[in-house]
């Protein structure tokens, strides 16, 4: 199956700082990619589209001058937390569709952020 | 909007024991709905998916089936074990496949020896 990773694995920042989360999609090309967060005993929660090319979409709710998204090329979406809070901190997971017309999500490992 | 509701959130049952977890939604139009694991600290597996137009769905000792008119799938694990222990999550995409994921809460499984 397709393969997605992410990098780093875990991140410890101080409040204030940004902090950039990679997804790339190994052995396929992603045009659209997705970006999750999970508080902790909380569910995925859809948190933004990422597209090649273009703007990323956003959920409702989710700040987008503070979780900026590029997607640099059709294996690589970025994901940087500007001014990172307390509150930030929780489990980002990114998928990717596979390459038969959206079938299957492939989720990455996720990062862990914690801000101090 | 689409809302995924799993029942039950935990369950605690003796090893070998065959075991139902619960999805529901409440649009009907979905692409397709995807059963996943989450173990603790850890990312997602894909356990199985299922499109709008299937009904089920196996793989080994597992069994997913939809109804998509009626808004359910249910998970059914034959003859449980030890490893099966974790969260079991349900999704669905709705509309086009461009959409992400809405999931569900999760059913949290112990398997006890």
């Amino acid at each position: 199956g397709a393969v997605v990773s992410q990098h780093p694995s875990w991140v410890i920042c101080k409040s204030g700082t940004s902090v950039k989360i990679e997804c790339r999609s190994l052995d396929f090309q992603a045009t659209t990619m997705f970006w999750y967060r999970q508080f902790p005993k909380q569910s995925l929660m859809l948190m933004a589209t990422s597209n090649e090319g273009s703007k990323a979409t956003y959920e409702q709710g989710v700040e987008k001058d503070k979780f900026l998204i590029n997607h640099a090329s059709l294996t690589l979406s970025t994901l940087t937390v500007t001014s990172a809070h307390p509150e930030d901190s929780s489990f980002y997971i990114c998928s990717a569709p596979g390459a038969l017309a959206y079938n299957e999500q492939f989720f990455g490992p996720g990062t862990r952020l914690t801000v101090l | 909007k689409q809302e995924v509701t799993q029942i039950p959130a935990a369950l605690s049952v003796p090893e070998g024991e065959n075991l139902v977890l619960n999805c529901s939604f409440t649009d009907s139009a979905i692409y397709n709905l995807q059963w996943f694991r989450q173990d603790p600290g850890k990312g997602l597996t894909s356990l199985l998916l299922i499109q709008s137009s299937q009904r089920e769905q196996t793989s080994g000792r597992l069994n997913a089936s939809l109804d998509k008119s009626s808004g359910r799938s249910t998970l059914y694990i034959a003859a449980s074990q030890p490893g099966d222990s974790a969260t079991y999550l349900c999704a669905v995409r709705s509309g086009g496949g461009a959409d992400g994921l809405t999931f569900g809460k999760g059913t949290h499984l112990i398997i006890q020896p």
